[in-house]
């Protein structure tokens, strides 16, 4: 597989879910980050690890939890979600934090029922 | 902090005709700046990007930028546009390397272009 990868693509959960997303970049990047996407809304960042280190936290509720066990791999994982949490939630990663591009995975469509 | 505007929410063209879609930005030094390109469930593919050097800037699928600073515009433009183009397309602004800051980008609301055959 080459570039970013989500799983799943699609997701349906109710409010007393638990469950996870998980983004995999095969480019040897060493920054990842959570963006919230809304219809009708731009991106949002929501969380940004460097070196499987979180630096970003953009006010983001608790229910949302991520976890970067290395620098290939991240996730979001979810818990008791409200339905206007229903989004794209599109994974990125860069070479590092220090303004280089982002390279953005599918994502992954969840609907809170 | 950076914002960028992308005025036009919808643009309709037909297919062979030109394209030019509008980027202003705000920042208080260069920028990086970006148009990425989202089909319907997809995710955002990088279509170019203007870090320095020639204002100028090419990218994939026949698409290329414009930087002007005196505008603050970064307009991406298509000479012949095809029915695959149809899609939406965003334009962002990245910080350079901000001390303990890293790089945000931060993404316009985006423009829906639909292409008539």
């Amino acid at each position: 597989e080459t570039g970013v990868t989500q799983t799943p693509r699609h997701l349906v959960m109710g409010m007393t879910n638990k469950k996870s997303l998980k983004c995999e970049q095969h480019l040897g990047h060493n920054a990842m980050y959570w963006y919230k996407q809304s219809a009708k809304k731009p991106l949002e960042l929501m969380f940004v690890y460097s070196l499987e280190e979180r630096v970003e936290n953009n006010s983001v509720p608790s229910r949302f939890s991520p976890e970067c066990p290395n620098s290939s791999h991240l996730f979001l994982h979810l818990h008791t979600l409200q339905p206007e949490d229903s989004a794209l939630y599109l994974c990125a990663s860069s070479q590092d934090w220090a303004g280089e591009t982002q390279y953005f995975g599918p994502g992954t469509r969840l609907l809170v029922l | 902090a950076q914002s960028v505007t992308q005025p036009d929410i919808h643009i309709t063209v037909s297919e062979g005709a030109s394209l030019e879609l509008r980027c202003n930005y705000s920042y208080g030094a260069t920028p990086y700046l970006f148009w990425y390109v989202q089909s319907p469930g997809q995710g955002l593919q990088l279509l170019l990007k203007y870090f320095s050097g020639d204002t100028l800037v090419q990218g994939i699928k026949g698409f290329e930028a414009e930087f002007k600073r005196s505008q603050s515009s970064f307009n991406l433009r298509k000479p012949s546009v095809h029915w695959s183009d149809a899609a939406e397309y965003f334009c962002a602004v990245g910080a350079r390397g901000l001390t303990g800051g890293g790089n945000k980008l931060t993404f316009g609301t985006g423009t829906q272009l639909k292409v008539e055959l």
